[in-house]
C-alpha cells in the first residue's frame, strides 16, 4: 500500500532562517506531489506541484522553492522566512485521476 | 482560474440531524469533485468525490450531488453523529486531479 511520510512534524524558525522539509512516498511510482499551505482557520493554498523529477511548478509567487531530486521525494525549502511563512504545510501525492492523498504535515511557526 | 466558494463557514446541528454544506465552482471543465474531512490538528482525508459524468453518489449516510449547469455540488451527511464534528473541505479540479483548487472550508459541529 501507498504511504507518505513528512516531516518535521512541528517547526519553530526564527525570521531570517533557512528552511528545509521534506516529503517521502512509497509504494506508487511516478507520483505527481505537491506542496500545499493551509494558513489557520483557512483552506488549502497550492504552492507547489511535480509530474516529475526536476519538474516543478509554482502557483503562486512567495518567498519559497520547491525541488524533487528523486521520483518520490519532495522538499520545499526557503533562504529566509519570513514571519508571513507561519502555516501548516501539507505534501500530497495523486496518480492521475485519483485523489490527493496527504501527509500528517508540518506545523510552522515563525517567530 | 477556478474559483470555488463554500458555504456555510460554520454549521452546528443537533445529533441526528442532516447536514448540508455547498460549493460553487466558475470552470465549466472542472470534472472532478472531493470532498475531505479535517479533524482538529489533522490532514485532510477524502470522504467522498463524484465527477462530472454522474449526477449523484451515496456512500452510507454521505451523499454528494453535483449540478453541472449551475456549478455547484453538495455534500449531505445524515444521522450525523458526534464524530463528524470536523472541518469539511470541497474543491473542483479538470483533467488532473490532484491541482485541485479548494473552498475555504465549513466547520460542523455536531451537538450530543
Amino acid at each position: 500500500s501507498q504511504t507518505i511520510h513528512q516531516w518535521p512534524a512541528t517547526l519553530v524558525q526564527p525570521v531570517g532562517s533557512p528552511l528545509s522539509l521534506e516529503c517521502t512516498v512509497e509504494g506508487t511510482s511516478n507520483p505527481n506531489l505537491y506542496w500545499y499551505r493551509q494558513a489557520a482557520g483557512r483552506g488549502l493554498q497550492l504552492l507547489f506541484y511535480s509530474v516529475g523529477i526536476g519538474q516543478i511548478s509554482s502557483e503562486v509567487p512567495q518567498n519559497l522553492s520547491a525541488s524533487r531530486p528523486q521520483d518520490r521525494q519532495f522538499i520545499l525549502s526557503s533562504k529566509k522566512l519570513l514571519l508571513s511563512d507561519s502555516g501548516f504545510y501539507l505534501c500530497a501525492w495523486s496518480v492521475q485521476n485519483s485523489p490527493l492523498h496527504f501527509g500528517n504535515g508540518t506545523r510552522l511557526t515563525v517567530t | 482560474g477556478e474559483n470555488v466558494e463554500q458555504h456555510p463557514s460554520t454549521l452546528s446541528v443537533q445529533e441526528g440531524d442532516s447536514a448540508v454544506i455547498k460549493c460553487t465552482y466558475s470552470d465549466s471543465a472542472s470534472n472532478y469533485f472531493p470532498w475531505y474531512k479535517q479533524e482538529l490538528g489533522k490532514r485532510p482525508q477524502l470522504i467522498i468525490d463524484i465527477r462530472s459524468n454522474v449526477g449523484e453518489k451515496k456512500d452510507q449516510r454521505i451523499a454528494v450531488t453535483l449540478n453541472k449547469t449551475a456549478k455547484h455540488f453538495s455534500l449531505h451527511i445524515t444521522e450525523t453523529q458526534p464524530e463528524d464534528s470536523a472541518v469539511y473541505f470541497c474543491a473542483a479540479s479538470k483533467t488532473n486531479a490532484g491541482k485541485s483548487t479548494f473552498g475555504d472550508g465549513t466547520t460542523l459541529t455536531v451537538k450530543p
